[in-house]
């Protein structure tokens, strides 16, 4: 596997379900994030890991719950979702380097559906 | 305001033409900027990085970058229809962390 991979890429879920997304970078990189894409709307920035820490948490409804072991991999805990809440859901690497900006690098996304 | 504005499209064009993609921003504290490509049901994929002001070539792309005027472009010479895809321009300032993505031009190649 390289660059970052996603699974699943596609889920529909109940309101009342709970499920998880997964991320892994195989990039060596050491920062993480997950953002929400919605139809003709800019990517939302969700949560940021630097180093396995959260260094941010846009706003971001309580239904929703990172979780970082590593810094290889990141999940997304899903719980109580509305049907609002359907989107594109992108994990997205990086690797921070003082002095610069970095690119983050995006995986091919989980399609999320909330009947 | 948005921090970012991109025009939605979608733009047409015929195979072989330049195409002139845009963004404008308010944040003068920008200074890193970058173009994805994003084909459907994909991620997506880092085309150009620039940072601040000035101009960046690789192959058919060419980025520029005027902070003056907080407007940055993206050029695609001899447009392809491979290249049938909506375009996403992002930036960032001294957090490296924290972009700010366009909404997206969708751009389609007619062969």
């Amino acid at each position: 596997e390289t660059g970052v991979t996603q699974t699943p890429r596609h889920l529909v879920m109940g309101m009342t379900n709970k499920k998880s997304l997964k991320c892994e970078q195989h990039l060596g990189h050491n920062a993480m994030y997950w953002y929400k894409q919605s139809a003709k709307k800019p990517l939302e920035l969700m949560f940021v890991y630097n180093f396995k820490e959260q260094t941010e948490n846009n706003s971001v409804p309580s239904r929703f719950s990172p979780e970082c072991p590593n810094s290889s991999h990141l999940f997304l805990h899903l719980h109580t979702l509305q049907p609002e809440d359907s989107a594109l859901y992108l994990c997205a690497s990086s690797q921070l380097a003082g002095g610069r900006g970095n690119e983050q690098f995006f995986g091919p996304g989980t399609r999320l559906t909330v009947l | 305001q948005k921090e970012v504005e991109q025009d939605p499209g979608p733009l047409s064009v015929p195979e072989g033409a330049i195409v002139s993609l845009n963004c404008t921003y308010s944040n003068s504290a920008f200074q890193y900027f970058m173009w994805y490509r994003q084909y459907s049901r994909k991620g997506p994929e880092l085309l150009m990085y620039t940072y601040s002001s000035g101009n960046k070539e690789d192959g058919r792309f060419t980025a520029q970058v005027d902070k003056s005027s907080k407007y940055i472009s993206l050029f695609i010479r001899d447009s392809q229809p491979s290249d049938s895809a909506t375009y996403l321009c992002a930036m960032s300032g001294n957090n490296f962390n924290k972009f700010y993505f366009g909404s997206g031009t969708k751009l389609n190649v007619k062969p």
